[in-house]
């Protein structure tokens, strides 16, 4: 059972335009989440991460919104720039101190020029 | 700036072969660990190291060891290799616990 969800697959948004990621967890145990970034043929990279004593973090274009009740993640990226094409992860840790991170399938951001 | 390395990028193997992968990271950090990504997956941790001497089981050990006998690397086995351990491996490290892992760039494994 998924316990860190990303339904979409796939994200076409035009150069300019807003994206909006989108993640869902089950474990109410989560109080970490971090989004990496992946090019092809190339490691995870961290991009930006939330604790969940807050419900927003910021850095530059990319803003992570975090909504507990419902257990959703959002990342948005303004503007978008051709060079964000890559696949993007959500992930989640459990507790203060946990190295066990759990991560979602992932979702092809794709920004068109 | 090294960060983290690993060692072969691409390798195909036969059934039953063994091999090792090698990561190495230039960061001093305490926290190593071992990803398998497969097409379609999330990365799914296999083992990890909490410090020099320590390793532990992830999600999904079976069929691998690893070894940490150097603080800088983290070394992993596969003994006798199987069809479904192909895949794309990953290491990461991390300061601590609770911090961000950094990756290295993987090695694309296949098992004949």
């Amino acid at each position: 059972d998924q316990q860190v969800k990303q339904n979409s697959p796939s994200l076409s948004v035009q150069e300019g335009r807003i994206s909006i990621l989108n993640c869902d967890y089950t474990n109410s145990m989560f109080d970490y989440f971090l989004w990496y970034k992946k090019y092809p043929a190339e490691g995870p990279t961290f991009l930006i991460s939330i604790s969940s004593i807050k419900d927003k973090n910021e850095d530059g274009r990319f803003t992570v919104f975090l909504n507990k009740s419902a257990k959703h993640l959002s990342l948005h990226i303004v503007p978008s720039q051709p060079g964000d094409s890559a696949v993007y992860f959500c992930a989640a840790l459990t507790g203060a101190g946990s190295y066990q991170l759990t991560f979602g399938k992932g979702t092809k951001l794709s920004v068109i020029p | 700036n090294a960060g983290v390395t690993q060692t072969p990028k691409f390798r195909v193997l036969k059934t039953g072969q063994s091999m090792t992968l090698l990561c190495a990271q230039d960061m001093n950090h305490e926290y190593m660990y071992w990803y398998r990504q497969d097409p379609g997956m999330g990365l799914r941790l296999i083992h990890y190291s909490v410090g020099e001497g320590t390793t532990a089981k992830g999600e999904v050990p079976d069929g691998y060891n690893v070894s940490r006998l150097k603080k800088q690397n983290f070394l992993l086995g596969l003994e006798s290799a199987a069809p479904s351990q192909t895949s794309v491996y990953f290491c990461a490290s991390s300061l601590s616990g609770g911090q961000p892992q950094h990756f290295g760039d993987g090695t694309r494994l296949s098992i004949l």
